[in-house]
């Protein structure tokens, strides 16, 4: 079955710092990788929108210079939380699917970013 | 642009009964894909069950069904049988055709049920 495996889990880092989370997936190609963001009121905001051997497109309010994602392969993908601070607090989630976008999304397990 | 309203934000039913969540969503496109996914209290987001718009059959995986009104733009989620671990925050979503240049998945505001024994 299609698996996605994120990491790490749980993050804590200072304020300024920056943390970089992965994503692979297992059992399918991932063709398309989105990265969500989970409040504490549990509302998903989409952070960008990744495509193998496309631009990446990110939403209105999340910037490259800030989240920056590499998706080099049809396995792997990863975001970089740069500089976070206490606003950047929250569940990430990467959602893979394969070709195709009436393709399901799969969700890894997330990663819980706390900044002190 | 497409929105997915979830209106229930919390249920809880006796065990071994059946619940129906709600949900309705806006799109202007004739072919969508709509989702529902549950979050386990680990954070954990885990895939249950799709159904395509241009499908007129209500998809059934498990004890999980969907009750499709395209004319109302509503897809209603049956779980029947309910057991213990069923207890998650349930979320609906919807994603447009990508044809028309648009792939992203957009999410409801979740509902919590909880299974009581």
């Amino acid at each position: 079955g299609a698996l996605v495996y994120q990491y790490p889990r749980r993050t804590i880092c200072k304020s300024g710092t920056s943390m970089r989370m992965e994503c692979q997936a297992v059992g399918f190609q991932a063709t398309s990788v989105a990265w969500y963001r989970q409040s504490p009121q549990k509302t998903f905001e989409l952070i960008a929108l990744s495509t193998v051997n496309s631009a990446i497109k990110y939403e209105q309010n999340f910037t490259q210079e800030k989240f920056p994602i590499s998706h080099p392969n049809l396995s792997f993908s990863s975001m970089t939380v740069l500089n976070a601070y206490l606003e950047d607090r929250g569940l990430y989630l990467c959602g893979a699917s394969s070709a195709g976008g009436a393709e399901t999304l799969y969700f890894g397990s997330g990663t819980r970013l706390t900044v002190l | 642009a497409q929105k997915v309203t979830q209106t229930q934000t919390s249920i809880s039913v006796v065990e071994k009964t059946t619940v129906t969540m709600d949900c309705v969503y806006e799109t202007r496109d004739s072919s969508y894909f709509l989702f529902w996914y549950k979050q386990t209290a680990s954070g954990e987001i885990v895939f249950l069950i799709r159904q395509d718009s241009y499908k007129k059959e209500n998809a059934t995986v498990g004890h999980y069904s969907l009750n499709f009104q395209k004319p109302k733009s509503s897809i209603g989620l049956i779980i029947t049988a309910t057991q213990i671990e069923d207890s998650a925050v349930y979320f609906c979503a919807m994603r447009e055709d990508p044809n028309y240049g648009n792939e992203k998945i957009t999410f409801g505001a979740g509902t919590k049920l909880t299974i009581k024994p």
